[in-house]
């Protein structure tokens, strides 16, 4: 059964830095990686994107790698703002079930 | 807007009731997921549509829930004889094949 697991589950950081998330998986056999956004009360919104061949993907500020063969992502964030406060989710699909971690609640402060 | 949509987006409802909640998917997408988060957990898959067909239901769809996708539109999500443990966020999900998943707003579902 694929388990899916994020640390750390809340990060507090200032303005401006730059921070990582990360997500692993126990089954390798993926079909994709995907990260997403979800503030509070609101459904999920999908920043990246990574099929099981691909290495990394990379979005304005955000940069997300997978390494299938150790079962991890990192989600790189670049010059955090207060408006990235969020909780950020990853989710892998394997077969037809996607499979998602607790997420990391990220607050960034002004 | 042509966004995944959801509703209605809040229910209450008495335990006992049967509920219906409807999902509109982007709509060149064939597949459609219906996912339930409960309060700090992530979503938990439930059950999806390729088209019309139902492929895949997970074990946490117990036989008081049943979904629809009659036309390979949209979809709706039945709870009969709710239960206070049905409270949740039921998220619909759409994508084409196996790309890229779009998810909707959600419906907030209390049970009293």
């Amino acid at each position: 059964k694929q388990e899916v697991t994020q640390i750390p589950a809340a990060l507090s950081v200032p303005e401006g830095e730059n921070l990582v998330l990360n997500c692993s998986f126990t089954d390798s056999a993926i079909y994709n990686l995907q990260w997403f956004r979800q503030d509070p009360g609101k459904g999920l919104t999908s920043l990246l994107l990574i099929q099981s061949s691909q290495r990394e993907q990379t979005s304005g500020r955000l940069n997300a790698s997978l390494d299938k063969s150790s079962g991890r992502s990192t989600l790189y964030i670049a010059a955090s703002q207060p408006g990235d406060s969020a909780t950020y989710l990853c989710a892998v699909l394997r077969n037809n079930d996607m499979r998602f971690g607790a997420g990391t609640r990220l607050t960034v402060k002004p | 807007d042509t966004g995944v949509s959801q509703n209605p987006r809040h229910k209450i409802t008495k335990r006992g009731q049967n509920v219906t909640f409807r999902c509109d998917p982007i709509s060149e997408h064939n597949r459609l997921y219906w996912y339930r988060q409960t309060l700090g957990q992530g979503p938990e898959f439930l059950t999806y549509f390729q088209n019309e067909a139902q492929l895949e239901k997970s074990r946490l769809l117990s036989d008081r829930f049943s979904a629809e996708r009659p036309k390979g539109s949209f979809s709706t999500l039945e709870i009969q004889r709710t239960e206070q443990g049905d409270s949740a966020m039921y998220l619909c999900a759409s994508s084409r094949d196996n790309y890229e998943q779009y998810f909707g707003p959600g419906t907030r579902l209390t049970v009293t």
